[in-house]
């Protein structure tokens, strides 16, 4: 059964620095990976998400996420970080094609400070 | 446009009373799902269903039920056996199996006890 690891519950950046969130995954094979944002009292917006093919993708609001197949890995970047992505992030994973049982993590809240 | 629409935003149950969480989506979107949010514990699926008239229990569907009578809508009763029920809902619909497209939310509905 596939997992999903998020270890870091809180980051706090400031504006304009660069941001790398972490995320870890358990499956047998390569599978359905997404990042998800969640502003406070909403629902979730997807961020990006990767299926097969170049492991560096890019999703909206200039993030771009990378898979490291050796390392289990989907971590979320941001190069520049703006006062509006103070939110909370989740990363899940899913089976390809069965995307019906998707996996979340326990999420990163995102603090971001002027 | 089109989406999710979840209904009510808030809503407060008394002890031993049901309550139904709406959500309509006109997305077009065979399956659709429910989960529960609670704090430091990511999303935790609590129905999903492919198809019209067919449903799945997810990972915590105890005191809770669902209805699939129509394509667009996807409706959550809160039992009185459920002893635990503040939480935010969160209602989300997809293409469904043999998709590679992902889950789309609604914005929630944050359930409290009186």
């Amino acid at each position: 059964a596939q997992s999903v690891t998020q270890p870091d519950i809180h980051i706090t950046v400031s504006e304009g620095a660069s941001l790398e969130l972490r995320c870890n995954y358990s499956y047998g094979a390569t599978p359905y990976l997404f990042w998800y944002v969640q502003s406070p009292g909403q629902g979730l917006q997807l961020l990006l998400k990767y299926f097969s093919g170049d492991t560096l993708v890019q999703g909206i609001k200039g993030f771009e996420a990378e898979f490291k197949r050796s390392q289990s890995s989907f971590n979320l970047r941001k190069p520049s970080v703006h006062w509006s992505d103070a939110a909370e992030y989740f990363c899940a994973v899913g089976a390809p094609y069965n995307t019906d049982k998707l996996i979340f993590g326990t999420g990163t809240r995102l603090q971001v400070f002027p | 446009d089109g989406g999710i629409t979840q209904s009510p935003k808030y809503l407060f149950r008394k002890e031993g009373q049901n309550v139904t969480l709406s959500c309509e989506q006109n997305l077009n979107h065979d399956a659709m799902y429910w989960y529960r949010q609670d704090p430091g514990q990511g999303l935790r699926l609590i129905y999903y269903s492919q198809i019209v008239n067919d449903f799945q229990k997810g990972d915590i569907a105890e005191g809770y039920s669902v209805s699939r009578e129509k394509k667009e809508s996807f409706p959550l009763t809160v039992t009185s056996a459920q002893k635990n029920p503040t939480a935010f809902y969160l209602c989300a619909s997809s293409m469904g199996q043999d998709s590679n497209q992902p889950q789309h939310f609604g914005d929630g509905t944050r359930l409290s006890i009186l």
